[in-house]
């Protein structure tokens, strides 16, 4: 079955820093890839998705991610973080052979400081 | 365009009680469908999915189970709440079509057992 790990559960930036979330799932086939975020008291939102073509993906609010295969790894990046990026982030993975279904990594707490 | 409806939005109910949780997704058919459970540091815990009326996969074996009477329509149920069972629950849904489709949640629904 498929899992994703997600590698920091929480990570504490100044404003301006340089963000990299980890994202590692463990299926060798075809896969989508997602990140979603969750600001406080709101629900569930896409960030950003991989379906095929450039590994490289960006996303909203200047977010991207890079898919590398032989790492079988997602990682969310951006490049200045600012206060209102505060919020929980979280890697999932779609595999078809399983279904459909979606399988989420634990998530990780990220807090900007200003 | 596509809404998803999750109710109700808290629920304080005894041990012992029955549950049942309804979802409902307008302006799309056939969806596939998805209960989780969101806990602190655990991300998002696919507990069941369905790709179909009638059809549900069972993730994880405990003490609730899911059902879809309609195409739209899925819901999470449990003959006797454990105190265990208090948590996050959020419903999602994604297009029908395989791989190539992002998920979209309610807004969930905060369940205290006591």
């Amino acid at each position: 079955a498929q899992s994703v790990s997600q590698h920091n559960h929480h990570v504490i930036l100044s404003e301006a820093a340089s963000l990299e979330l980890g994202c590692n799932y463990s299926y060798g086939g075809t896969v989508n890839l997602f990140w979603y975020v969750q600001y406080p008291g709101q629900h569930l939102q896409l960030l950003l998705k991989y379906f095929s073509g450039d590994p490289l993906v960006k996303g909203i609010k200047g977010f991207e991610a890079e898919f590398i295969k032989s790492k079988f790894s997602f990682n969310l990046r951006k490049p200045s973080v600012q206060w209102s990026d505060t919020a929980e982030y979280f890697c999932a993975v779609k595999v078809a052979e399983y279904g459909n279904k979606l399988v989420f990594g634990a998530g990780t707490i990220l807090r900007v400081k200003s | 365009s596509q809404t998803i409806h999750q109710w109700p939005a808290t629920l304080v109910q005894p041990v012992g009680s029955p549950l049942s949780l309804e979802c409902t997704v307008e302006g799309t058919s056939n969806p596939n469908l998805y209960w989780y459970r969101q806990a602190a540091g655990r991300g998002l815990q696919l507990l069941f999915y369905s790709v179909g009326i009638g059809q549900i996969s069972s993730e994880v074996p405990q003490n609730l189970s899911a059902s879809r009477p309609q195409d739209r329509q899925f819901i999470l149920s449990s003959k006797k709440l454990l105190l265990s069972d208090s948590g996050f629950y959020l419903c999602a849904w994604s297009p029908t079509g395989g791989l190539n489709t992002e998920a979209f949640f309610g807004q969930g629904t905060r369940l205290t057992v006591v």
